[in-house]
């Protein structure tokens, strides 16, 4: 499969600050998707993009679909404790996911 | 609604035996896919089946191998375990495939082989 860079692999922030991610492919996507794992849980979907330049807010998320289409970012804003976790970018293709290498967020009290 | 639920959640092999995880999916839902996640290989897809029938396998070796019941339950089996086979297996659901992108995970059973 077509290998996902994320970056960056984790974060150290502290409660308030806003974080930035992002994931670059060498290929073409014409879906790019964002998940997060919470300690102990399976992925849960949080954004789902489908169009070049795509915009798209959730909360306090916001992810966009790279012009060229072989990248996408997701932010987010004022982080609180429940943001803790890993976020796992993705594109669908063949009846399957393929992820990212996901970034591990955490919060310093 | 009942989300995906995926047993045993914990269990401990030794090396040479065979394991089978069960995945019962979000009601209605007809498809049923597995993942591996490991620390060092991150997320990977292991098989999808919808109505009975296997649509996609991942690159994993024969060892590996599932099903999907007319109910739409799903089990897995890994046989003649292996120490790199420690993870945790994810199933996800969802009503006719990941076409949205959208998947309903369970917890998951964590596999720790001996």
């Amino acid at each position: 499969g077509q290998q996902l860079n994320q970056s960056p692999q984790s974060m150290f922030i502290q409660e308030g600050e806003d974080v930035s991610m992002n994931c670059t492919s060498s290929s073409i996507f014409n879906t790019w998707l964002w998940y997060k794992q919470d300690p102990g849980e399976g992925p849960v979907l949080l954004i789902a993009l489908y169009k070049a330049g795509e915009l798209t807010s959730n909360g306090r998320l916001t992810a966009q679909f790279g012009i060229t289409r072989k990248d996408s970012f997701l932010n987010i804003s004022a982080s609180i404790p429940s943001d803790v976790g890993i976020y796992f970018c993705g594109y669908f293709g063949n009846e399957k996911l393929t992820f990212g290498t996901g970034t591990r967020l955490t919060i310093i009290p | 609604k009942a989300g995906v639920t995926q047993t045993p959640r914990y269990l401990i092999k030794t090396r040479g035996q065979q394991v089978t995880l069960s995945c019962s999916p979000i009601s209605g839902h007809r498809s049923v896919s597995w993942y591996q996640q490991t620390p060092g290989q991150g997320l990977q897809f292991l098989f999808e089946y919808f109505s009975e029938t296997q649509r996609n396998k991942g690159n994993f070796p024969g060892r590996f191998s599932g099903r999907q019941f007319s109910n739409s339950r799903s089990e897995m089996n890994v046989s003649t375990l292996e120490l790199g086979d420690s993870a945790l297996y994810l199933c996800a659901s969802s009503l006719q495939g990941a076409d949205t992108g959208e998947l309903f995970f369970g917890e998951g059973s964590r596999l720790t082989v001996l």
